[in-house]
Formats: C-alpha cells, structure tokens, sequence
C-alpha cells in the first residue's frame, strides 16, 4: 500500500542552524500538509500546499519557515533558523480528497 | 472558527470489551468531515474512519464505528472487542470542507489503556 515517507526519522541540530525535513508524499495525491506536535500535546497545523503554492499557512508558520516541492515528488519544510522551542515531531501529510489524509511517520526534531 | 474538543484525558477498558471516545466540535460551515486517528507509542499517525456531515449513516471500518450525532455536534468513536494493540493516543479532528484540501483541526486526544 503506499505511503507518505519522511527522512530523516530523527534530526539533532544546534539552535540558529537551518534543518530541512523531507517528505515524499503519497505519488497521485494533490494537497499536502506539514504538522508539528510537541511532546504530549496535540498535532498542530503549520501548512497546506496546492498547485505549487501555499493554500493556508498558521500563525505558528512564521518567516523562519518555508516550504518547496522541487520536483515531482519530494515535499521539503525548511527551518531557517532553528530555535528551542522548535523540538517537535514534525509530521507530512498527503491527500487525494477530502475524505482522507494520510500521515508520514514523523521526523522527530531536536534542536540543542 | 472550527473547534474539536475531546475532554477524556485517559481513558481503560478491559480487553474484549468495548470502549467509546468521546470527541465534540463546533463549526459555523454546513460541509465538514470529521476524522480519528491512532497514535501509538511509535508515534506514527494511523488513520481510522472518516465521517462526512451529510452522510446519512454512521461510519464503521471493522471494529471502529462512528456515532455520529448531527445535532449535539458530537463524532464518538466506538472501538467493538477491544485489544491490546488497541493501547495509544487517540484524536479526533476535522475538516471544513468549502475549501478542498482543507486542513485537519485536532482535538487534545484521548490515551486508551486497554487491560488484560
């Protein structure tokens, strides 16, 4: 079946460094998503992305974050500037439709 | 704006019974679609069950049902013969849908312990 794949699975970087996750999401599939859940928290919305464009940002999606489709199947988010409280699972999502979205299983990042 | 409460912090049953998930939302949008997710302790999203708000009926996918009561904006989700792989974090979310490719809104999650 596929899936949404996400690498690297873990990601230690010093604060101020820049990070980039990267997703491929699922291949026929025409929106994707970036989340984020802190430890023991709930999973939070950063982006959507659409046609090669951004669809819907947060408030959490400040200009210390980008993301790129470069090609046909890579997703990336880019964190220029990392900081403390940017520790988090970062989570890739992919959708056909509005019935389902589908998660990768997660970079968990780790900013020191 | 879209709000998903889920106000059962913890939550045990015992293996072989069953076990309803408590999950509430408010939206001012007349199409939604609401949503349960699995998290074990792997920490991977697992999808479940999707319910649209003009479905006419609940939703089942195995042993996951969804109670779906239009009117008291509540999406309960039923777990039938409970397991021990059923142990994880469970959310619920939704999505409004005047916009396609809408994004997910979650609520605070549910930690089920099923025991032996």
């Amino acid at each position: 079946e596929p899936e949404v794949t996400q690498t690297p699975s873990h990601q230690v970087t010093q604060m101020g460094q820049e990070v980039i996750l990267r997703c491929v999401p699922i291949s026929n599939h025409l929106y994707f998503y970036w989340y984020r859940q802190i430890l023991g928290q709930k999973v939070e919305f950063l982006v959507s992305f659409y046609n090669n464009e951004i669809s819907e940002k947060s408030e959490i999606f400040d200009d210390q974050f980008s993301v790129e489709r470069p090609d046909g199947s890579n997703f990336t988010l880019k964190i220029r500037s990392t900081k403390l409280e940017d520790s988090a699972m970062y989570f890739c999502a992919s959708s056909p439709t509005t019935e389902k979205l589908f998660f990768g299983s997660g970079t968990q990042l780790s900013v020191l | 704006a879209q709000k998903i409460t889920q106000t059962q912090p913890g939550m045990f049953v015992q293996e072989k019974e069953a076990v309803t998930l408590d999950c509430t939302y408010d939206t001012s949008d007349p199409s939604y679609g609401l949503f349960w997710y699995k998290q074990p302790s792997s920490g991977e999203m697992i999808f479940l069950i999707y319910q649209g708000s003009y479905d006419q009926q609940n939703a089942t996918e195995g042993r996951y049902s969804l109670n779906f009561q239009k009117a008291r904006k509540s999406a309960n989700l039923v777990i039938s013969a409970s397991q021990l792989g059923d142990s994880a974090m469970y959310f619920c979310a939704m999505r409004e849908l005047y916009n396609q490719g809408g994004k997910l809104i979650f609520g605070q999650g549910t930690e089920l312990s099923v025991k032996p």
